[in-house]
């Protein structure tokens, strides 16, 4: 079965600092993987994905992931936070269970940026 | 374009009443799924819609119907709604590939059950 392990409830950094949200899968199959971002009181956003090729994969706001095959890794990260940036963030991983329609998500790691 | 859209945004119920969450999107898009987002849980896969007509389970599909008529809208139904269905719903739709394509979420209902 497809699983995903946010092993942080919370991640703290002073603002300008370097920041990694950690994410672990457990897939069937090549896996499709996903970063979102929700702000308080809204639905989720998309950050970034990872189908193939390049392992380093660029995305919204600054964010970055690095899929790594042998840690089965995916983890967030970000040269310099902001303020912003505070928010839940979301891993979520879709395999080929289910022909590849069902996405499994990370219990969130809430991200809190220091001024 | 307005997305995804979602109503109510709060509802309260009494245990054993029934309801439907609405859920339309304007993108075109083939798939439709519902989610549960529980505190340390994250979100939960309710049902899902690969297109009109067609549905299926996710992780968590006891107490909840779904159908498909047109492509624009997937309601979700609560045929007699318990404390733990307590939750916030959220509804996502995404084009149509296996795997790869990311999901546009609502805003989310906020589901009180007495």
């Amino acid at each position: 079965a497809q699983s995903v392990a946010q092993p942080e409830d919370q991640v703290n950094v002073a603002e300008g600092n370097p920041l990694t949200v950690k994410c672990t899968y457990s897939v069937s199959g090549n896996p499709y993987l996903f970063w979102y971002v929700q702000y308080p009181n809204r639905g989720l956003q998309f950050l970034l994905k990872y189908i193939t090729g390049d392992n380093l994969v660029k995305g919204s706001y600054g964010f970055e992931a690095e899929f790594n095959k042998s840690q089965t890794s995916f983890h967030l990260k970000k040269p310099s936070a902001l303020v912003s940036d505070s928010a839940l963030y979301f891993c979520a991983v879709r395999g080929v269970e289910s022909g590849g329609f069902k996405t499994i998500f990370g219990a969130g790691t809430r991200l809190f940026v220091k001024a | 374009n307005a997305g995804v859209t979602q109503t109510p945004k709060f509802q309260v119920l009494k245990t054993g009443q029934s309801m439907t969450l609405q859920c339309a999107q304007d993108m075109n898009h083939e798939y439709m799924s519902w989610y549960r987002q529980d505190p340390g849980m994250g979100l939960r896969l309710i049902h899902y819609s690969v297109g009109a007509g067609i549905t299926d389970q996710g992780e968590v599909p006891n107490g909840y119907n779904v159908s498909r008529s047109t492509t624009e809208d997937f309601p979700l139904r609560l045929l007699s709604a318990a404390p733990s269905q307590t939750s916030v719903y959220f509804c996502a739709s995404s084009y149509l590939s296996p795997g790869g394509n990311e999901q546009f979420f609502g805003p989310g209902t906020r589901l009180t059950v007495l």
